[in-house]
């Protein structure tokens, strides 16, 4: 079964560096997603980007954030100046065109911020 | 507005018992209703998910009971098994993922079921 993967499993940088999450989504999907979850909390989602562009943002995705799909498989999220309180699992997700196209999501970078 | 609240925070059953986790939202625009089963170094996974013309849906061991005007859904776990433990979250999104809104989730069920 095709599936979503996320890489490095886990990175750890020192506060105020810039770091880049990278994701492969599944092959035939044209939505991706970025979800983060600290440690012990609930699932939040940071932005969906569709057709090359942001469809939409949350307020945790400020300017710190920035997401691109360089070529036609990767999906990356870059975190320009890395905060404490960035450290937290990030999921990358993908789904399809169908009206309950579910979402599949990668296992997941653990960053920690030091 | 956005906010999906989720009870109870953890839950241990023995096998075979029938937890039941409980979830309530406050955006009558939300459409699409789904459970999500995360294992330990995973990511969610889609478990069922229910859309609010329909009152029940269940597939295999896993039903989803929806109250529209209570605004209110819940995840029953028939027969539960040690292999059912994990954390479970119920989500709601304002139309249908596919179009590439946000899914927002509840705070999470951890799950434990003793054999």
């Amino acid at each position: 079964e095709p599936e979503v993967t996320q890489t490095p499993s886990h990175q750890v940088t020192q506060m105020g560096q810039e770091v880049i999450l990278r994701c492969v989504p599944i092959s035939n999907h044209l939505y991706f997603y970025w979800y983060r979850q600290i440690l012990g909390q609930k699932v939040e989602f940071l932005v969906s980007f569709y057709n090359n562009e942001i469809s939409e943002k949350s307020e945790i995705f400020d300017d710190q954030f920035s997401v691109e799909r360089p070529d036609g498989s990767n999906f990356t999220l870059k975190i320009r100046s890395t905060k404490l309180e960035d450290s937290a699992m990030y999921f990358c997700a993908s789904g399809g065109t169908g009206r309950n196209s579910p979402l599949h999501f990668g296992n997941g970078t653990r960053l920690t911020v030091t | 507005q956005q906010q999906v609240k989720q009870s109870p925070q953890s839950l241990i059953v023995q096998k075979g018992g029938i937890p039941i986790i409980n979830c309530a939202y406050e955006n009558t625009a939300f459409d699409y209703f789904p459970w999500y089963q995360q294992f330990p170094g995973k990511g969610p996974a889609l478990l069922i998910a229910i859309r609010p013309d329909v009152s029940e849906k269940k597939e295999g061991r896993f039903t989803i009971s929806f109250n529209k005007s209570a605004k209110q859904f819940s995840l029953h776990i028939m027969d539960s098994q040690p292999g059912d433990s994990a954390t479970y979250f119920c989500a709601a999104s304002r139309v249908p993922v596919g179009s590439g809104s946000r899914l927002t989730f509840g705070e999470g069920t951890q799950l434990t079921v003793n054999p």
